[in-house]
């Protein structure tokens, strides 16, 4: 099974509304950790935000949030006013904490593409 | 250095010949990933040191791919008779490992080797 599932095709948004980025994943582990990773059409894999599977509140940073619902093992990021320059691939992305250690791999889900009409 | 170097960033090779990929990660960066990501896919993990050691090395897709860093620093993925299908952009990724157990480390990724086997 998947660990990190992204299903959503081609998303497009219209330049300054918000869009969200569909993630789901699956672990038994009881702590783990979430991350979005941007990838523009030169390649270079940006971090985003991360969430911890014990915070208590959504993080936020700047025009990123991530509507994260435990129970519902989902993990969605919101762009809010959307810009040109968020055109590009989107992954989410989780690390086991116990089963596999603090630090690490990531898996990565599939991506999603991201284009923001003017 | 101020970001994760990678080398060479573009390599064309003919069935089975070797190759070797270089990966230069942050300075004091004690942990190191490699990814390779297929066109258009998401990506796929490769190994993972921590020092010098290996703790997870499960995602060399064979026998012919084997990777070594040494010094704590620089690190080599080589792949040995390449395929066709080992044809691929790799990504070299480091962390700092200094959030304790918390599972927050970020991965920085550097600009990736693309591979064409011919």
């Amino acid at each position: 099974a998947q660990k990190i599932t992204q299903t959503q095709p081609g998303m497009f948004v219209q330049e300054k509304e918000a869009v969200t980025l569909d993630c789901t994943y699956d672990t038994s582990d009881p702590s783990y950790g979430l991350f979005w990773y941007k990838q523009p059409s030169s390649g270079e894999m940006i971090f985003l935000i991360y969430q911890g599977s014990y915070d208590q509140q959504n993080a936020t940073e700047g025009r990123y949030s991530l509507n994260f619902q435990k129970a519902r093992k989902s993990a969605n990021l919101v762009i809010s006013a959307s810009q040109l320059g968020d055109s590009a691939m989107y992954f989410c992305a989780m690390r086991e904490i116990i089963r596999t250690g603090a630090n690490s791999k990531l898996t990565f889900g599939k991506g999603i593409t991201l284009s923001v009409r003017p | 250095g101020a970001g994760v170097s990678q080398s060479p960033s573009n390599k064309v090779t003919e069935k089975g010949k070797d190759v070797e990929l270089r990966c230069d990660p942050i300075s004091g960066h004690t942990a190191l990933y490699w990814y390779r990501q297929s066109l258009g896919q998401g990506l796929e993990f490769l190994i993972y040191f921590q020092g010098n050691s290996a703790p997870d090395k499960s995602g060399l897709p064979s026998d012919r791919f084997s990777a070594e860093r040494t010094g704590g620093s620089v690190s080599t993925l080589t792949i040995q008779r390449t395929q066709q299908e080992d044809s691929a952009v790799y990504l070299c990724a480091s962390s700092q490992a200094n959030r304790g157990q918390t599972g927050a480390n970020v991965l920085t990724f550097g600009a990736g080797s693309r591979l064409t086997v011919l």
